[in-house]
Parts: structure tokens; sequence; C-alpha cells
């Protein structure tokens, strides 16, 4: 079975700053994907970005990016020129690499961006 | 952009009784899913759905559980005799073709159980 951990439960940072939210994931497979999910206070869930995890290049999307690290099953969030609108419960997930997989979600983080 | 739409956003019922939460998912997506996060906790996968049977469902997914694509467009999930901790936020979530590119999720119904 795949876990997937987010250990830091709160983050804060300033607008316009850089925020790096950590996650981790425990898993057998060699083929998977992984995604950042972000959960404003309207609760529905948006997809901030996705990697592939047989591609080494790290996924980027505007000002998110991701530091994947296949060997450290490590899978960070980087938030550049964080803005107010990124406040929201940011979620790590992962997907095996089969036909209509389910999402295995960590327990989030919760990100304030301070004016 | 095309949405996942989901009613109510908000229910109360009352323990023992039966609820149905209804989805719309996006037009011309093929895979349908249901997740549920209770308050402060982490999102859990409850089923899913393809080709209208039940492709893979969890241990929460009991008994009292069912879900349906009545008529081609809504997806239903039904709780037959509620209990309190089915009180959660249920997730309606569909995909198009690759559901390994991500899903689109609904925005909710935010279920309690009194």
């Amino acid at each position: 079975a795949q876990t997937v951990t987010q250990s830091q439960p709160e983050m804060s940072v300033q607008e316009a700053e850089t925020v790096t939210l950590s996650c981790t994931y425990d898993t057998s497979e060699n083929n998977y994907y992984l995604f950042w999910y972000k959960q404003p206070p309207s609760r529905q869930m948006i997809l901030v970005i996705r990697q592939e995890a047989y591609k080494q290049q790290n996924a980027t999307e505007n000002r998110f990016s991701v530091n994947f690290q296949k060997a450290a099953k490590s899978f960070s969030l980087k938030i550049s020129d964080s803005q107010l609108g990124d406040t929201a419960m940011y979620f790590c997930a992962f997907m095996k690499h089969e036909a209509n997989s389910k999402l295995t979600f960590g327990k989030g983080i919760t990100l304030s961006v301070r004016p | 952009e095309p949405e996942v739409t989901q009613t109510p956003s908000h229910q109360v019922t009352q323990m023992g009784q039966e609820v149905i939460l209804r989805c719309v998912p996006i037009s011309n997506h093929l895979y349908f899913y249901w997740y549920r996060q209770i308050l402060g906790q982490k999102v859990e996968f409850l089923v899913s759905f393809y080709n209208n049977e039940i492709s893979e469902k969890s241990e929460i997914f009991d008994d009292q559980f069912s879900v349906e694509r009545p008529d081609g467009s809504n997806f239903t999930l039904k709780i037959r005799s509620t209990k309190l901790e089915d009180s959660a936020m249920y997730f309606c979530a569909s995909a198009k073709v690759n559901p390994n590119y991500g899903y689109t999720f609904g925005s909710g119904t935010r279920l309690t159980v009194v």
C-alpha cells in the first residue's frame, strides 16, 4: 500500500516571498504520478501541479514548481512570489500508473500568506 | 471552463436516514469518483466508477453505500442509514480519458448527521 506523509501541519509566509511545502511518500511501484492539490476556504480541490515519476525533470506551472527526488521519495512544492490568494490547504497525493487509479492523499498543510 | 457540479452544498440529516448526494460530472468524462474528508482530516477514497460499474471501492465503502449513474449525466452517492461518523465533506470527481492526468473535483457536499 502507498502512504503519503506531510509532516508540517501549517506554515506561514510573507506576501511576495517563496515557501516550500514538504511531502514524502512510500511505495514499491516504479511508475507513478504525484500531485499537489490546493483547497482554499471554498473547499474545492484544485489541481496545482503534476509530476510523472519516470520523468527526471521537475514540473513547473508558473509560480509553482516541484523538487522531485525519486530515490528519496520526496516531492516538495515551491511557491514563488506568494500571493494572498495562495492561502489554502495544500495536499500532496500519489497515484499508481494503472488504469483508473485512485489518489492517495497526505494529511495536508495549511498555508497562510501574510500581507 | 467545465465544472463538476455537486448538490446540495450542505445537507443535514438525522441519524438512520437515507441521503443521496448528487454530482454532475463534466459531460465528456468517463471516470467518476467519490472521496470524503472528515473535518480536519485527510481526503479518503471511497469508490471509482467506469463503464457503468464500480471499478474499485475502499473498506469505508460498505453495504451502506451505493453509487449510480441513473441517466447518463448524474452520478449519485447514496448512504442508506446514516451514522454520526458519516458526517464529512463528500467530493465527487471525474476524469476524461486518462485519470493519470488528475481529476477535476467538485466543490463538495458537506453532510452533517445529527
